[in-house]
């Protein structure tokens, strides 16, 4: 089926280490986003790639940090300097064209810093 | 600065009864506005997608309206179900230079429907 998966669904982490995200993609999508979802607040982009090799910052990326070395793969690495990072964190795609695409989401990961 | 607020935060409603959900956005330059539904612990689903130039939309018991002159969207469900609880999250997006979207979430309406 098509679709796209994030992995694990919990992660949990101690204070100090970094932690790498999955997120895998077979929708053939240019474009892959990162987003961090906390209680509360909407959704706040994190990190997104338009482009295999390529990937810009967005609005949170202090303490985050990814790679784009496959179309369909767009990992997250939480490091050490992310001081708050005990959230819900949603991989989307979406075809690169400007105009009405869909953004499709992952079932997400919650990871907890314990 | 782009913001997306809704309203209300939270609400409850009885099975069977019909409820609207509001969204103000002042995102620029507007492309499109989608309403999309997320059940705890999942990623958010798309209900309905709004151009610049469509004032309603429907998908079965959701009907989405926009008024893009005074930066206003709602959420309509009618003769609501258990199911329907969830939240509903208004998001509006921005062209970026080279291809994709820029989103902009709201907060989300976190809506309870009971027996």
């Amino acid at each position: 089926d098509g679709g796209i998966t994030q992995s694990p669904k919990y992660l949990f982490r101690k204070e100090g280490q970094n932690v790498t995200l999955s997120c895998e993609q077979n929708l053939n999508h240019d474009a892959m986003y990162w987003y961090r979802q906390d209680p509360g607040q909407g959704l706040r982009l994190i990190y997104y790639s338009q482009i295999v090799n390529d990937f810009q910052k967005g609005d949170i990326a202090e303490g985050y940090s990814v790679s784009r070395e496959k179309k369909e793969s767009f990992p997250l690495t939480v490091t050490s300097a992310q001081k708050n990072p005990t959230a819900f964190y949603l991989c989307a795609s979406s075809i690169a064209s400007q105009g009405n695409t869909e953004a499709f989401f992952g079932q997400g990961t919650r990871l907890t810093v314990v | 600065k782009n913001q997306v607020e809704q309203s209300p935060q939270s609400l409850i409603i009885l099975e069977g009864k019909n409820c609207t959900l509001q969204c103000n956005y002042t995102v620029s330059p507007f492309s499109n506005l989608r309403w999309y539904k997320q059940d705890t612990g999942r990623g958010p689903v798309s209900l309905t997608i709004m151009t610049f130039s469509e004032n309603t939309k429907s998908n079965g018991r959701y009907t989405a309206t926009l008024d893009a002159d005074t930066k206003q969207s709602s959420l309509h469900i009618t003769a609501s179900q258990l199911s329907d609880s969830a939240s509903y999250i208004c998001v509006v997006s921005a062209s970026l230079t080279g291809g994709g979207n820029k989103l902009t979430f709201g907060t989300g309406t976190q809506l309870k429907v009971e027996l």
